[in-house]
């Protein structure tokens, strides 16, 4: 089993659309990403979690909200989707300061 | 400026070449770093770390520039397999449990 899932893998929502991208892993890491990669781009931070009750905006934060439900779970919300949020979205966990990170499959999401 | 700055290529080159890539970052601060591989639409796997001693994994070398403040990453006799996008990833002791990432090289192996 993959140590970081995100579900869905690929979904097509309407502009307006509250959408909700939900991240797990199974590596008893404290720290969550989620980051979102157009394309020929590099990935941009839009909110990370050092633990359940530490949560911080990254780079791109505005028109997203996340939750982390549990040491496992890190959630990201679209609450009214738009088009120009139409990319690939990767969740990341790391265990230390400056340990490598590891990331989920990406999900692929289209705003119309 | 970018805090952390690639060549984004593409470098075409052929089976058996030696392809080296470099990687620079602004952040005199900054402490660990780390080559990704991407392979297109998949998520970013780790390839290597970056020692000051620098190191190397088969045929992959990665070194550090701490006084120049570049991270290289030399991989000898090219697979087709190989062909990826490769991203710097540089983290800054300020920016505590955050990676800055680089956009990323692409290379293109070709028979």
């Amino acid at each position: 089993d993959a140590d970081v899932t995100q579900t869905p893998r690929n979904r097509i929502t309407k502009t307006g659309k509250r959408i909700m991208l939900e991240c797990s892993q199974t590596k008893g890491h404290d720290r969550m990403y989620w980051y979102r990669q157009d394309p020929g781009l590099g990935l941009r931070l839009i909110y990370y979690s050092f633990d359940v009750k530490d949560i911080n905006k990254g780079e791109i934060s505005d028109g997203y909200s996340v939750s982390r439900q549990a040491q496992a779970k890190f959630s990201l919300s679209l609450e009214s989707a738009i088009p120009n949020q139409t990319a690939l979205y990767f969740c990341a966990t790391s265990n230390r300061e400056y340990n490598e990170q590891f990331f989920g499959p990406g999900t692929r999401l289209t705003v119309l | 400026r970018k805090e952390v700055e690639q060549d984004p290529g593409p470098f075409n080159v052929p089976e058996g070449a030696t392809v080296a890539f470099n990687c620079t970052y602004s952040n005199s601060a900054s402490q660990s770093f780390f080559w990704y591989r991407q392979d297109c639409r998949k998520e970013p796997k780790l390839l290597m770390s970056v020692y000051s001693s620098g190191n190397e994994d088969g045929r992959f070398t990665a070194q550090l520039n701490r006084a120049s403040q570049y991270i290289s990453l030399l991989i000898r006799d090219s697979k087709l397999s190989d062909s990826a996008t490769y991203l710097c990833v540089v983290n800054v002791r300020t920016n505590a449990g955050k990676s800055t990432f680089g956009d990323g090289t692409t290379l293109t192996v070709k028979p």
